[in-house]
């Protein structure tokens, strides 16, 4: 059975400093990779996701995640953290047809 | 495009009393999913519907869960009797027929959810 592990339960960094928030999946095959955000009282909206090919793959709002398969991960990335982006960020990992495992995600605290 | 709609966005019930949840997903959107999320976690998967089938109730419970989508649109999550556990939040989720990939990589569009307190 898959699984994602999202080993920070939250990160405090300040505005304009980089970010990195990792994520370990377990899955026997080739995975499908997402990064969700979720705001306060929000849906999860789509972040990036990655199939196939380049391991490096952008997404919205600046954000970038790289997949490396040999350790099983699939970290998000950005250069520079902005105030909007406090939330909480899940990572999730699709086996079957409509079965995404998600972590138990990583809450964002930006400090001015 | 309007997104997922769900109502109510809040309920608060006492135990044992029923509940219901309604989900207007994203027009064009034959999938959908009914997902529980407990606080401090990620959304698990309760039931996912092709059209007005149910594909995936595995992680239903079925003694006092219920869903139904009928005519292949609006669905709606029931809970009778709700217990202090059912306590969460139940977001709706919309996305497009499958792909080729199987539908694994299908992106799912998240409606606000309904956070359910249970006294």
């Amino acid at each position: 059975a898959q699984s994602v592990t999202q080993p920070d339960i939250h990160i405090t960094v300040s505005e304009g400093a980089s970010l990195e928030l990792r994520c370990n999946y377990s899955y026997g095959a080739t995975p499908y990779l997402f990064w969700y955000v979720q705001s306060p009282g929000q849906g999860l909206q789509l972040l990036l996701k990655y199939f196939s090919g380049d391991t490096l793959v952008q997404g919205i709002k600046g954000f970038e995640a790289e997949f490396k398969r040999s350790q099983s991960s699939f970290n998000l990335r950005k250069p520079s953290v902005h105030w909007s982006d406090a939330a909480e960020y899940f990572c999730a990992v699709a086996a079957g047809a409509g079965k995404s495992t998600f972590g138990d995600g990583t809450t964002l605290t930006v400090k001015p | 495009e309007a997104g997922v709609v769900q109502s109510p966005r809040y309920k608060i019930i006492e135990k044992k009393q029923p509940v219901a949840f309604w989900c207007n997903p994203i027009s064009g959107h034959n999938t959908l999913y009914w997902y529980r999320q407990n606080l401090g976690q990620g959304p698990e998967l309760l039931i996912r519907y092709e059209n007005e089938e149910a594909v995936d109730d595995s992680q239903l419970p079925k003694d006092r869960f219920s869903a139904e989508r009928l005519k292949g649109v609006d669905s709606t999550l029931k809970i009778q009797p709700a217990e202090l556990g059912d306590s969460a939040v139940y977001l709706c989720a919309s996305s497009q027929r499958f792909l080729s990939s199987g539908g694994r990589g299908n992106e799912q569009f998240f409606g606000p959810g309904t956070r359910l307190t249970v006294l």
